[in-house]
C-alpha cells in the first residue's frame, strides 16, 4: 500500500487555467508538505501543514493555495497557471515536533504548462 | 536561499567501485539527512546524522559530518547498478521551526556494469 500518494501523476494544461493536485498519506503523520522541483532538480519547500494548520509558508505566489481538509490530506490549488509553474510537485509527510524525523515523499506530479 | 551545495554534480563509476559525494551547507543545523531519488520517482530517505555525531553507517552507506567545516560526505561502497540515482543532502535547522528541510543541489550517480 502506498504511504504517500498524489494525483494526478501527470498534468498538462494551458496557461491561465486553474488546476489542483491532491495528496494523501496513510502513515498517520501529523505534518505534510508541498515541495517544488524545477528542471535543474532543485527541490524547494513551499508549504507545510500540521493537523490542518499552516505552519510553513515560504515565498510562493498567492496563486498557490494549499488546503488541508484533514491531517491525512493536503491539496494544492494553482490559479492562473504560468509557464514558470512547470515543474514536479512533491508531497511529503512526517511525524510532528520530532527534530530527528525523516520525511516520506510521494511519487510526484509532473505539471507542464503550455 | 539555497542551503546545501553538492559536489560533484555528476559522478560516473563502474559497478563494485566506491562512490563519494559531498555536501556543504551555510548555517547551523540540527541534523543532516541524505535522500535518494530514482529517475521519475519521489525521494527516499537513506540516513540521518545528528549535529553531535561525526560518522554513521547503514549497510553500504557511510556518512560523515564535520560541523566546523559545515560539510558532510556520503560514501557508497561496492556500488551496484541499482544505486544509479540522484542523491540529495538536506539540512534541518535548529531555529525551532518544526520539520523544515533545506535540500542541496544533488549529485547524479551513474553506476555502469
Amino acid at each position: 500500500d502506498t504511504a504517500v500518494s498524489q494525483t494526478p501523476k501527470y498534468l498538462v494544461t494551458q496557461m491561465g487555467n486553474d488546476k489542483s493536485i491532491k495528496c494523501e498519506q496513510n502513515l498517520g503523520h501529523d505534518t505534510m508538505y508541498w515541495y517544488k522541483q524545477d528542471s535543474k532538480k532543485f527541490l524547494k519547500i513551499m508549504f507545510s501543514y500540521n493537523n490542518k494548520e499552516l505552519i510553513i509558508n515560504e515565498t510562493v505566489p498567492n496563486r498557490f493555495s494549499p488546503k488541508s481538509p484533514d491531517k491525512a490530506h493536503l491539496n494544492l490549488h494553482i490559479n492562473s497557471l504560468e509557464l514558470g509553474d512547470s515543474a514536479v510537485y512533491f508531497c511529503a509527510s512526517t511525524e510532528y515536533y520530532s527534530y530527528q524525523e525523516t520525511q516520506y515523499f510521494g511519487p510526484g506530479t509532473r505539471l507542464l504548462v503550455l | 536561499s539555497q542551503q546545501g551545495e553538492e559536489d560533484p554534480q555528476a559522478l560516473s563509476i563502474q559497478e563494485g567501485e566506491n562512490a563519494t559525494m559531498n555536501c556543504s551547507y551555510k548555517t547551523s543545523i540540527n541534523n543532516l539527512q541524505w535522500y535518494r531519488q530514482n529517475s521519475g520517482r519521489g525521494l527516499v530517505h537513506l540516513i540521518l546524522i545528528r549535529s553531535n555525531e561525526r560518522e554513521k553507517h547503514s549497510g553500504r552507506l557511510r556518512v560523515t559530518l564535520d560541523t566546523s567545516k559545515k560539510s558532510s560526505s556520503l560514501l557508497i561502497t561496492a556500488s551496484r547498478a541499482a544505486d544509479t540515482a540522484s542523491y540529495f543532502c538536506a539540512t534541518a535547522d535548529d531555529t525551532g521551526t518544526a520539520s523544515k528541510l533545506t535540500f542541496g543541489t544533488g549529485t547524479r550517480l551513474q553506476v555502469t556494469l
